[in-house]
């Protein structure tokens, strides 16, 4: 079945650290996402990739860094940079066309500053 | 500024009757598209309903049906016939045609469906 794979589902990093957060699909999309979720604030922007070798910062991109070197991957690196990196992050994906607005999420993962 | 504005932060219902949850956004675009999306405890996020702004008829998918109304902005999800899978939290969603890569959501309504 298509879908989003993301990894780890659960990360708990030290402050200071990177980390990096995995996404990978097989929808054969163009267009990935990647959103953070906290309580009471709904779903934010951080970048997104409408191509490959192609990304826009979007709401909140300060503190993270993503690649799209390859069509089905678009990984995020949470930096040391980032003041406040404990939440959910969600990636999405949406195909070219009459339903390019339409998102598919993987399941997200969890990250945890110590 | 916030684009989409959920104002019921929690909602309950009885199971098999009727729950109508609300959305208002602010917009100066003409043309966009608003959705619903259901995020179980799984946290798996996924479209509920779609509605084009240029589409006067109201969307439906099943048991949930919007009520749209594009001069006041409003965009509320009625889920009829409830059932203890439609616990979620559902959060309202706007694009705009313009820039179809940037979708703004509201902050979320939990929904607890009582047994």
């Amino acid at each position: 079945d298509g879908g989003i794979t993301q990894s780890p589902k659960y990360l708990f990093r030290k402050e200071g650290q990177n980390v990096t957060l995995s996404c990978e699909q097989n929808l054969n999309h163009d267009a990935m996402y990647w959103y953070r979720q906290d309580p009471g604030q709904g779903l934010r922007l951080i970048y997104y990739s409408q191509i490959v070798n192609d990304f826009q910062k979007g709401d909140i991109a300060e503190g993270y860094s993503v690649s799209r070197e390859k069509k089905e991957s678009f990984p995020l690196t949470v930096t040391s940079a980032q003041k406040n990196p404990t939440a959910f992050y969600l990636c999405a994906s949406s195909a070219p066309g009459p339903g390019a607005n339409v998102l598919t999420f993987g399941a997200g993962s969890r990250l945890t500053v110590l | 500024a916030q684009t989409v504005t959920q104002s019921q932060p929690e909602m309950s219902v009885q199971e098999a009757e009727t729950v109508t949850l609300s959305c208002t956004y602010d917009t100066s675009e003409s043309d966009y598209y608003l959705f619903w999306y259901k995020q179980p405890p799984s946290r798996q996020m996924i479209l509920v309903i779609r509605q084009e702004a240029y589409k006067q008829q109201n969307a439906t998918e099943n048991r949930f049906s919007v009520n749209f109304q594009k001069a006041a902005k409003s965009f509320s999800l009625k889920i009829s016939d409830s059932q203890l899978g439609d616990a979620a939290m559902y959060f309202c969603a706007y694009i705009p045609r313009s820039n179809d890569y940037k979708l703004s959501f509201g902050a979320g309504t939990t929904v607890t469906v009582r047994a």
